[in-house]
């Protein structure tokens, strides 16, 4: 089975710009979850997906969102990027958001904002 | 605040010398996960642990979660420069919607 796959993996941007970054779980994972990882904060969750609805979110401002099609592709969009944006965002998929939760990571998109 | 404590941070040490890193935790957890990530990759589920006082081993890894399911430790047997990576515990949270709080990590160096 191939893993879970992001697009691109690098990207900068600049201050006030937006971006959309993609996800591609698991063939047959209808769980989609976006993580933030910094070197300060650690993995931050930032939502999760579950066919094509939003079933968790976490402290993030507006400027982060989300969505997910119908082949539980997902995609994620920050807008009015700020220098603190600059991380590492994870896409994790799983079979299902039962109480072993037990996800499969993406290699990561790497965004800097200058 | 930090739902999940993990210590120490940082490790260096030998190859084969015996190490345990520490996840530490006021909450209780219905699972527990440790993950390890190595540079420019994403986290690799390593164990599932559920129910306290269990014990699961990995090959030269053994997990324990608490017997109160607060806390959980890693112990590696004879470390290889392969174990070296970030480790992360991730604790579910049952809070109306599941979901995965990690905490920051034990970056763990193995020099040959």
């Amino acid at each position: 089975k191939a893993g879970v796959t992001q697009t691109p993996r690098y990207l900068i941007k600049t201050r006030g710009q937006q971006v959309t970054l993609s996800c591609s779980p698991i063939s047959g994972h209808r769980s989609v979850s976006w993580y933030q990882q910094t070197p300060g904060q650690g993995l931050q969750f930032l939502f999760e997906y579950f066919s094509e609805t939003q079933r968790n979110k976490g402290n993030f401002p507006g400027r982060f969102s989300g969505r997910q099609f119908s082949n539980s592709r997902s995609e994620m969009n920050v807008s009015t990027l700020e220098l603190g944006d600059s991380a590492l965002y994870l896409c994790a998929s799983s079979l299902t958001s039962g109480s072993l939760y037990e996800q499969f990571f993406g290699p990561g998109t790497r965004l800097t904002v200058l | 605040t930090q739902l999940l404590e993990q210590s120490p941070q940082f490790l260096s040490i030998q190859e084969g010398e015996n190490l345990t890193v520490y996840c530490n935790s006021s909450s209780v957890f219905s699972s527990l996960q440790w993950y390890r990530q190595e540079p420019g990759e994403g986290p690799v589920l390593l164990v599932t642990v559920v129910t306290g006082g269990e014990v699961k081993k990995l090959k030269r890894l053994t997990f324990q979660f608490g017997d109160a399911r607060k806390d959980s430790s890693l112990h590696i047997t004879a470390a290889q420069p392969g174990d070296t990576g970030l480790y992360l515990c991730a604790g579910v949270v049952v809070d109306g919607n599941n979901r995965l709080a990690f905490g920051k990590g034990n970056q763990v160096v193995v020099i040959p």
